[in-house]
């Protein structure tokens, strides 16, 4: 497709469950990133991809949160043990270069999750 | 640490009156500054950004932003607001470690 492909766009997980969220990029854009999007609050940064490496994870909250790009396109961002406090929007991004400063971020229309 | 503060959760204007959206940023250098829109169901969308040079920049959907390194605003403005730019509004910088950072975002409703 043209743009940033997320699914599912909405999921409703039970508290301990484990849950996989998959952003499909811009075909040939270098670089990946994952957002949480708390309801009312900006999007916060979870983690980087140039390629399939991941460079900064560093927003990443817990050890529950894993994200990998494996062959330098797909990306997934699993949950694992999901909590409460992890229902958010989760925004993916991807950008043509392999500098977040020099590059427009082309967004997906994010994934819902719903911790009950 | 950088940062970026919207002072303003939520504003209302008129349709067809000006319009300013506040942002000010706190950075040790010539920042990198983004404002971005969010439409109710749709992903972010880039409006307009500012890396150097001149300080008014133009964006789309008219739309624009002034730097203003004194102030360390970056403050996006319309001169004439219309119903389909009610919207969430984000201004948001790149960090020394080559992330962009989100503000908490400004909601805008427009009144007919």
């Amino acid at each position: 497709g043209a743009g940033v492909s997320q699914s599912p766009r909405y999921k409703v997980a039970k508290r301990g469950q484990d849950v996989a969220l998959r952003c499909d990029p811009i075909s040939g854009h270098v670089s990946l990133f994952w957002y949480q999007q708390a309801l009312g609050q900006g999007p916060e940064f979870l983690t980087y991809f140039q390629n399939e490496a991941q460079l900064d994870k560093s927003g990443l909250p817990s050890d529950r949160f894993f994200a990998e790009r494996p062959e330098g396109s797909v990306s997934t961002l699993k949950i694992q043990r999901t909590q409460q406090e992890d229902s958010a929007v989760y925004l993916c991004a991807s950008s043509w270069t392999g500098q977040a400063n020099t590059g427009e971020l082309f967004f997906g229309e994010g994934s819902r999750l719903t911790v009950l | 640490a950088q940062s970026v503060t919207q002072p303003d959760i939520h504003i209302t204007v008129s349709e067809g009156a000006s319009l300013e959206l506040r942002c000010n940023y706190s950075y040790g250098a010539t920042p990198y500054l983004f404002w971005y829109v969010q439409s109710p169901g749709q992903g972010l969308q880039l409006l307009l950004k500012y890396f150097s040079g001149d300080t008014l920049v133009q964006g789309i959907k008219g739309f624009e932003a002034e730097f203003k390194r004194s102030q360390s605003s970056f403050n996006l403005r319309k001169p004439s607001v219309h119903w389909s730019d009610a919207a969430e509004y984000f201004c948001a910088v790149v960090t020394m470690d080559d992330k962009i950072i989100f503000g908490k975002g400004t909601r805008l409703h427009i009144l007919p």
